[in-house]
């Protein structure tokens, strides 16, 4: 089964704003990593947070941590065209088994 | 740096009949992984290899998948006989070592397999 669980499905927004998706997992983690998937593409790492770590920058990208709720946040701000592609969270399930979630599809309209 | 490179990009093929995917990872990574996505889904893990030894494939189907990464570089994934439920993006990847601690991995552009 599969560890981590993203949310929405599906995001539409105008260009400039800000997108939010979230992950929720389930069983401990010593570390999350987001990554995107362009269409036709294979998929990109965008940033990994250790589970010591409560929040992580990197450019527009936003990562929280929660591991209380055993949840991570991805934020996008000043979202654009480019970023239109789907989003995963992965979250090892054991020391070498990384699992991924069905992904949040996020659409930038100009 | 060149990244995992994949062939073929596409492949359609009838059911029953076989496939076999190529991939070469990133110099130096000694972790290579297969995995299916199925359209509109996150990718699944097939297989995980550590240099020329096989890790991880408990969610390989062993009757019609299998895998080698002779020599510990490059990896073949071969399916045969293929069925309906097979089409899907076929992804290689690799980390330098396995993603436990937090490698990352690198992924391949994935070939597409469709069965009909």
């Amino acid at each position: 089964s599969q560890q981590g669980e993203e949310d929405p499905q599906a995001l539409s927004i105008q260009e400039g704003e800000n997108a939010t998706m979230n992950c929720s997992y389930k069983t401990s983690i010593n570390n999350l990593q987001w990554y995107r998937q362009n269409s036709g593409r294979g998929l990109v790492h965008l940033i990994l947070i250790r589970s010591n770590e409560r929040e992580k920058h990197s450019g527009r990208l936003r990562v929280t941590l929660d591991t209380s709720k055993k949840s991570s946040s991805l934020l996008i701000t000043a979202s654009r065209a480019a970023d239109t592609a789907s989003y995963f969270c992965a979250t090892p399930s054991n020391d070498y088994k990384l699992s991924f979630g069905a992904g949040t599809t996020v659409t930038v309209r100009a | 740096e060149a990244g995992v490179a994949q062939s073929p990009r596409y492949k359609i093929i009838e059911k029953r009949q076989s496939v076999a995917f190529w991939c070469n990872p990133i110099s130096g990574h000694a972790t290579l992984y297969w995995y299916q996505q199925i359209l509109g889904q996150g990718p699944k893990l097939l297989i995980q290899f550590q240099n020329n030894g096989v890790v991880d494939d408990s969610q390989l189907p062993k009757d019609r998948f299998s895998a080698e990464r002779l020599k510990g570089v490059d990896s073949t994934l071969k399916i045969q006989p293929a069925k309906l439920e097979d089409s899907a993006v076929y992804l290689c990847a690799s980390s330098l070592v396995g993603t436990g601690m937090g490698n990352t991995i690198y992924f391949g552009e994935g070939s597409w397999l469709t069965v009909v």
